[in-house]
């Protein structure tokens, strides 16, 4: 099983809301990651959590909120954002970076507009 | 700075040749390179990898070179079929110990039947 699911599939919010965004994988990956894409660019490495802990935070503001409850859960918490936050948020998870081949495997991502 | 360059943002073949995308990089000694496939509102597919110390790699109608003396990789769709219509994005990464992908920003395929 390859897979990465992502909940929910769309959420619009406005300003002041709080939310959140789930990722779940049962591949035994200790390595889960959240990106950011806007239309016609690659993905942007926001958070990597490696065996449940913060390893990189890619100077994202402090809206979003990311949190790994176990090996195979990946939340990103999201308060206060702007409306340039909106964009498809994917998550991913591989082999921890020891292993040396990290093939990324990617969820369907969460589609994001922000009102 | 590293930089990753897709060679175009859109190619349009014809359906039955072979698409060839090439993916250049310049200030960066990768370990490895992947290509993924992404459709339109999805999340990037995991198609091949290939090491520094190979040349080329295979799978189904997908061919991959790696030339780090150039530093460039091309990624070939033989047969190509509409279905194969989606962008390809290139992604670098380091030896071990490092979490992080550098992707490219892409090339559109458009087969076209």
């Amino acid at each position: 099983d390859t897979e990465v699911t992502q909940t929910p599939k769309h959420l619009v919010m406005g300003m002041t809301n709080k939310k959140s965004l789930k990722c779940e994988q049962h591949m035994g990956h200790r390595a889960m990651y959240w990106y950011k894409q806007k239309a016609k660019k690659p993905p942007e490495l926001m958070f990597v959590y490696s065996y449940e802990k913060l390893s990189i935070n890619e100077s994202v503001p402090s809206r979003f909120s990311p949190e790994c409850p176990n090996s195979s859960l990946l939340n990103l918490h999201l308060h206060a954002l702007q409306p340039e936050d909106s964009a498809l948020y994917l998550c991913a998870s591989s082999q921890a970076p020891a292993s040396g081949l990290k093939t990324q495997y990617f969820g369907p991502g969460t589609r994001l507009l922000v009102l | 700075s590293q930089k990753i360059e897709q060679n175009s943002e859109a190619l349009n073949i014809q359906e039955g040749k072979t698409a060839t995308l090439t993916c250049n990089y310049t200030n960066y000694s990768p370990a490895y390179l992947q290509w993924y496939r992404q459709d339109p509102g999805r999340g990037p597919v995991f198609l091949l990898l290939i090491r520094e110390n190979e040349k080329e790699k295979r799978k189904e109608r997908l061919k991959v070179t790696f030339d780090t003396t150039l530093k460039q990789s091309l990624f070939h769709i033989t047969a190509s079929q509409p279905a194969d219509s989606a962008t390809y994005l290139c992604a670098l990464g380091s030896g071990a110990g490092s979490y992080q992908l550098t992707f490219g920003k892409g090339t559109k395929l458009s087969v076209i039947p």
